[in-house]
């Protein structure tokens, strides 16, 4: 299995723009995990899924932010309209369960608004 | 909320000595993980300690779990150039369908 596949790799984006952020989860995984890092605040969760259901969204800041997971295989991050503060990694994770298990990681999206 | 505490924040060793990073949490959990990230990269698990377990090793790593102090203790043994990234702990709380909560780090550094 490739792991978890997150794109891209990078986004530099003026504020006031859309991003969309993209992560493919292991096959077979029934959990997918999003999750923020920053140097000031560390790793935040943003929203999990479980058999592609939202299942907590308290992490997501705000009404600018928004996840969906059509399918078992593919979920998006979309912010809307993007602002400096958004500027962060951000990672997606997969694991068989919610938290009986080890979470596999991409790579990380690396966003910048300016 | 924060969950885990790692301590120290920052480690800086010699090639072939012992790294201790502990973690310590608030509420009781099922189980314990251990994180490593390279600069740049996403988290790799390394170990899962359960609740109901003292001690666990893998390979270079042993990690231990004291529920009674809410602490954990990870050690990487014989340290090599290759083991600098950061450590993190997180925390599987004893509710079902919670997610991990990480805590803020331990940055490793192994000079050569």
């Amino acid at each position: 299995d490739a792991g978890v596949i997150q794109s891209p790799r990078h986004e530099v984006t003026e504020m006031g723009q859309e991003v969309t952020l993209r992560c493919k989860p292991i096959s077979g995984h029934n959990s997918l995990f999003w999750y923020r890092q920053t140097m000031m605040r560390g790793l935040e969760l943003l929203i999990y899924f479980n058999n592609n259901v939202p299942i907590d969204d308290s992490g997501m800041p705000e009404d600018r932010f928004s996840a969906k997971m059509p399918n078992a295989s593919f979920s998006t991050l979309k912010i809307q309209p993007s602002e400096p503060r958004d500027s962060a990694v951000y990672f997606c994770a997969s694991s068989p369960q919610v938290s009986r298990e080890g979470y596999t990681f991409g790579s990380g999206t690396r966003l910048t608004v300016v | 909320s924060q969950q885990g505490e790692e301590d120290p924040q920052a480690l800086s060793i010699q090639e072939g000595e012992n790294a201790t990073m502990n973690c310590s949490y608030k509420t009781s959990i099922n189980n314990l993980q251990w994180y490593r990230q390279n600069s740049g990269r996403g988290l790799v698990h390394l170990i899962l300690i359960r609740s109901n377990e003292r001690e666990k090793h893998s390979g270079r790593l042993r990690v231990t779990l004291d529920t009674s102090k809410k602490s954990s203790s990870l050690l990487i043994t014989a340290s090599r150039a290759a083991d600098t990234a950061s450590y993190f702990c997180a925390t599987a709380v004893n509710q079902a369908g919670t997610a991990l909560i990480f805590g803020k780090g331990t940055t490793l550094s192994v000079s050569s």
